[in-house]
């Protein structure tokens, strides 16, 4: 079952525009929701929690228990945005095992 | 603190032949686990370790073993590398359930060929 849904392989913006990238979630419970981001030739990192609420590099991301939703936002995207972008969920319950989403390649063309 | 730290970085096997993969962290982190990436497939869980001894099966574990003896150290092991299992492996490490809102500390990747 597809837990954590990414519906844009490919995403292409212009510097300086707004970027949103979509994560929906299958879960009737609360489970923990990040973003992590992986640039060219680097490892995965953190990018956000959603249990902390807070902006990391402009990026914000609410979760929305009715949509089943945790899309990702930045007002105005930067070139050193482009990287690639995975949603993650781990459940409320059971082992801490991190579920990821199929991805989203966002390239800022300047 | 070097955090999480796998070897090799890239290997090329033939088929047939086994090979482990080595990720170590000094963390003291709980929870460590293996996912391989593949492209349009995002990161897929192989096999995870809630602790030094426990070792239990991910979303895709056929054709890989694990061990956990240490707390620092979690192995994967390929007993007979398929081209299916051309990947780039992942290693990842994070605090227990108690805090699982925490996140996870991911390795470099080690990517692997199999002809």
């Amino acid at each position: 079952a597809q837990r954590v849904t990414q519906p844009e392989k490919l995403l292409s913006v212009f510097k300086g525009a707004p970027v949103e990238l979509k994560c929906n979630y299958s879960y009737s419970g609360s489970p923990e929701l990040f973003w992590y981001v992986q640039y060219s030739r680097q490892r995965l990192q953190l990018l956000l929690r959603h249990i902390s609420r807070e902006s990391i590099k402009g990026f914000t991301a609410d979760l929305n228990k009715g949509e089943t939703s945790f899309h990702l936002k930045k007002p105005f995207a930067q070139e050193e945005d482009s990287a690639m972008y995975y949603c993650a969920l781990i459940y409320q319950t059971g082992a801490n095992n991190l579920f990821f989403g199929t991805g989203t390649r966002l390239t800022v063309i300047p | 603190n070097a955090g999480v730290t796998q070897t090799p970085k890239f290997q090329v096997l033939k088929t047939g032949q086994s090979m482990t993969l080595q990720c170590a962290q000094d963390m003291n982190h709980e929870y460590m686990s293996w996912y391989r990436q593949d492209p349009g497939m995002g990161l897929r869980l192989i096999h995870y370790s809630v602790g030094a001894g426990i070792t239990d099966q991910g979303e895709v574990p056929n054709g890989y073993n694990v061990s956990r003896s240490t707390t620092e150290d979690f192995p994967l092991r390929l007993l007979s590398a398929a081209p299916s299992q051309t990947s780039v492996y992942f290693c990842a490490s994070s605090y227990s359930i108690l805090h699982r809102d925490y996140g996870y500390t991911f390795g470099s990747g080690t990517r692997l060929t199999v002809v």
